[in-house]
Order: C-alpha cells, then sequence, then structure tokens
C-alpha cells in the first residue's frame, strides 16, 4: 500500500520553514525519506525506525509517529539548495520492503 | 557518485528496435531494482531481484524483460515498446529489501 504524502507541491521564499507529511494505512516498522532535484537521482536523507523517533540532518529534520503511521519532514530556514522532491519510503511491520509516496515538489524561490 | 552506475544515460529507440538498460552496483549489495520515472509521476517499481531471484514483478509488460546474471548487475532488455514507455528509468540497489536504496543516475528513454 503506497502511502500518502502531502502537500503535493509547496512554494516556499529563502529562510522560510516548511513541513511535508507522510501517512500510511498499516502499521510501521520503518520510514526512509529521500530528495531528488531535478534532473538527478533520487538520494537518502534519513531513516527513523523506531516511534516516536526524531533525526536531523543539518536543518532538516524528521519526527516518527508509530500510534499514528505516519512521519513528517521539517526543513527550517530553508536554503535554495534545499529545492527537489522529496519521497517518503516506508517499510510495514512483516513486509520487509519499501514502497514510496508520490512525492513532494518543493520550490524554493529567493 | 553512489556506487550504482548505469548505461546509457540517454537512449532513443524506435517501436521496433531491440535494446538492453545495463546497471552495474559496486557496494556488495544483495538487492537490485529497476523503477520508472515519468513527468510529474512517482517513483514506480517495475522489478525486485534480491540474490539474483526476482522477487516481485508489479505487473510490468512484458515487453520489458528484466536480467539479473549476479548481484552487481541488472539488465532491463527493452523491445517493441511504446511511445508511452518514454519516461526515466532508475536503478537501485539495497543492502537488503528493506534497506536503505542507493540510485544510478538514470537512463532518460525516448521512444519515437
Amino acid at each position: 500500500q503506497q502511502p500518502v504524502q502531502s502537500p503535493q507541491a509547496v512554494i516556499l521564499r529563502e529562510g522560510e520553514d516548511a513541513v511535508i507529511n507522510c501517512s500510511s494505512s498499516k502499521a510501521l516498522y520503518s520510514v526512509h525519506w529521500y530528495r531528488q532535484k531535478h534532473g538527478e537521482a533520487p538520494v537518502f536523507l534519513m531513516i527513523l525506525l523506531k516511534g516516536g523517533e526524531q533525526k536531523g540532518h543539518e536543518k532538516i529534520s524528521a519526527s516518527f509517529n508509530e500510534k499514528k503511521q505516519q512521519s513528517s519532514l521539517y526543513l527550517t530556514a530553508s536554503q535554495l539548495s534545499y529545492s527537489g522532491t522529496y519521497f517518503c519510503g516506508t517499510e510495514s511491520q512483516g513486509a520487509q520492503k519499501l514502497v514510496f509516496g508520490q512525492g513532494t515538489r518543493l520550490t524554493i524561490n529567493p | 557518485e553512489t556506487g550504482v552506475t548505469q548505461t546509457p544515460r540517454h537512449l532513443v529507440m524506435g517501436m521496433t528496435n531491440k535494446k538492453s538498460l545495463k546497471c552495474e552496483q559496486h557496494l556488495g549489495h544483495n538487492a537490485m531494482y529497476w523503477y520508472k520515472q515519468s513527468a510529474k509521476k512517482p517513483l514506480e517499481l517495475m522489478f525486485v531481484y534480491n540474490f539474483k531471484e526476482q522477487t516481485e514483478n508489479n505487473s510490468v509488460p512484458s515487453r520489458f524483460s528484466p536480467e539479473c546474471p549476479n548481484s552487481s548487475h541488472l539488465f532491463l532488455h527493452l523491445h517493441t515498446l511504446q511511445p508511452e514507455d518514454s519516461a526515466l528509468y532508475l536503478c537501485a540497489s539495497s543492502q537488503d529489501p528493506a534497506n536503505i536504496q542507493y540510485f544510478g543516475a538514470g537512463t532518460r528513454l525516448s521512444v519515437l
């Protein structure tokens, strides 16, 4: 079952914050986040393995709410280099495979 | 450089041609994947191989034929494709099917 990401697209000015959500209808074991810049391959950002876990990477962080079966990616004080499409990938408990969401296109303007 | 190399980077073919896409990974991973990515569409999983065995075929038309001779190499053989098959084809690998995936740069395919 493909996770659902929201919003589908976001346009920000440099320095603004953004939140991207990823929801699943199934209980999750892990959530992965990837970013794909225009014309490039998706690149791994972070993985969250435990319910309630939060991880950070520069000004990009994420949380994983196991009970709500969702994860959120937080981008603070966005930079031009953050532009791209963000994908979450979820592993349902017992599934042993990753399923990607439809992606959220993030555009950062000067 | 992600350790996953795809060739060719660009390919233009007619509907009657036969061509192959190649993917090679130097990461010692056991699982390899083919994805299709069309304009404004999500990553569509096509095939999964784990220890050279196909573990998933996501209802892909038979005009796409994968081959995995060993854990480091993955091919996608193409024949009698349709214009709607034009897309970016991405290869990825991971230690196992639930682990972090490393993507190649992709092959941009145009079917005329």
